[in-house]
Parts: structure tokens; sequence; C-alpha cells
């Protein structure tokens, strides 16, 4: 069975305090990885996919990496506005996402 | 460019009612998947659809779920004869394909049973 974990469950840092987020998983045959950002009350919202180990993407003060058992979302000099919860999904092939639980980040000014 | 819509955004039933959820996907997608977000947990997948065809509905309650795309219109997530558990947020998802190609979210709609 497919299984995505993410850690830490809460992360609160000050703004400008660089740091990273975990996304363990399992699956038979990966086929893509993608990280999300969700704001309370509203839908998630794209960030990234990868697909292969060694794979990086950056987007402003993110950046996401893959490896054969993880991947990681990296923060750096957060700003009070990166505040939310991101989640980080994996999907094998001709199957349904699989969604970890997500870290809550919490950046303060 | 509109993204993916979803009405209501909130719905409130008393329990034994029947709710209905509606997502128009983005334009030019045509594969949209539903997906219950209940608190403290994470997105857990329901169904997937294209156009008249239900492709995998492996996450769906057997009882009192159903859903559907039509040729014209939008998808729909059916519950009959809501209890308390199916308080949840509902989220749509759409793609313009399988494989590689991400899904993208809609607002979600709040369900609330009282």
């Amino acid at each position: 069975e497919d299984q995505v974990t993410q850690s830490p469950e809460a992360l609160r840092l000050q703004e400008g305090e660089s740091s990273s987020l975990n996304c363990s998983y399992t699956v038979s045959g990966l086929r893509g990885l993608f990280w999300y950002r969700q704001d309370p009350g509203k839908g998630p919202e794209f960030l990234f996919t990868l697909y292969s180990a060694g794979e990086e993407k950056e987007k402003e003060r993110l950046k996401a990496t893959l490896t054969k058992k993880e991947s990681f979302l990296h923060i750096t000099a957060p700003k009070p506005e990166d505040s939310a919860t991101y989640l980080c999904a994996v999907q094998a092939r001709n199957t349904p996402l699989v969604f970890g639980k997500g870290t809550r980040l919490s950046v303060i000014a | 460019n509109a993204g993916v819509m979803q009405n209501p955004r909130h719905l409130v039933r008393r329990r034994g009612q029947e709710a209905r959820l509606r997502c128009s996907p983005m334009k030019g997608h045509s594969h949209v998947y539903w997906y219950r977000q209940l608190p403290e947990e994470g997105l857990k997948f329901m169904v997937y659809l294209q156009k008249e065809n239900i492709i995998d509905e492996s996450g769906m309650p057997k009882e009192r779920f159903s859903a559907e795309f039509p040729k014209e219109g939008p998808s729909i997530l059916r519950i009959q004869q809501v209890v308390r558990g199916d308080s949840a947020a509902y989220f749509c998802a759409s793609s313009p394909s399988t494989g590689e190609n991400e899904q993208f979210f809609g607002p979600g709609t709040r369900l609330t049973v009282l």
C-alpha cells in the first residue's frame, strides 16, 4: 500500500529562518511526487511536480528535491506570507494521488 | 482563465437529507477527481471521472455516495441520507489528462450535517 509521511506536523519559524520540510514515501513505481500549499479555508495550490531521484525545482523561496525514499521542501528566508499547510502527494502508475497529512508552517515576523 | 469552480462553498444539511456538490473543471480539462478532507486528516481520494465515465471509484463509500460527470454540465457528487460523519470539506480537482499532469484544485465545499 502506498504511504506518505510528512514531518514535522507543525513548524514555527522566525522570519528569515531557513528550514526544510520532509516527505517520506513508499510506493510501487513512482510516477510523480507533488507538493501543494493549502491556506485555511481554501483548496490546495499546486507548487511542484518531481519525477525522478535527483530532480530539483525552485520557485521563489521554495526548493523541492527528491530521492528514492523522500522529498524535501526547503524554505529559504521565509516571510510571514509563507505561512500555510504544505502537502505532499505521490502517484504510482494508474493509481490515485496519495496525500500526507501535511506540515503546518507558521512564520513569525 | 477561470480555475476549477465548486458550488456551493458551504452546505448545511440535516441528517437524512441529500447533499449535491458541483464541480466545473478548468477549461480544456476532461478529467475530474473528488477528494474528502476531514479535520486533522489528509486529503483522501474518492473517485476519478472522465466525461460520462467513472474510471476509478475505489475511494468511494459503497453506500449513499455516487458521482457523475455528464456530457454537458458540471460533475456532481451526491450524498444520500447524510449522517454527521459526512461533515467534511470536499474538494474537486481537474487535469487535462492522466499521467504526469498535475491536478488543479477548486476551493472546496464545506458540508456540515446537523
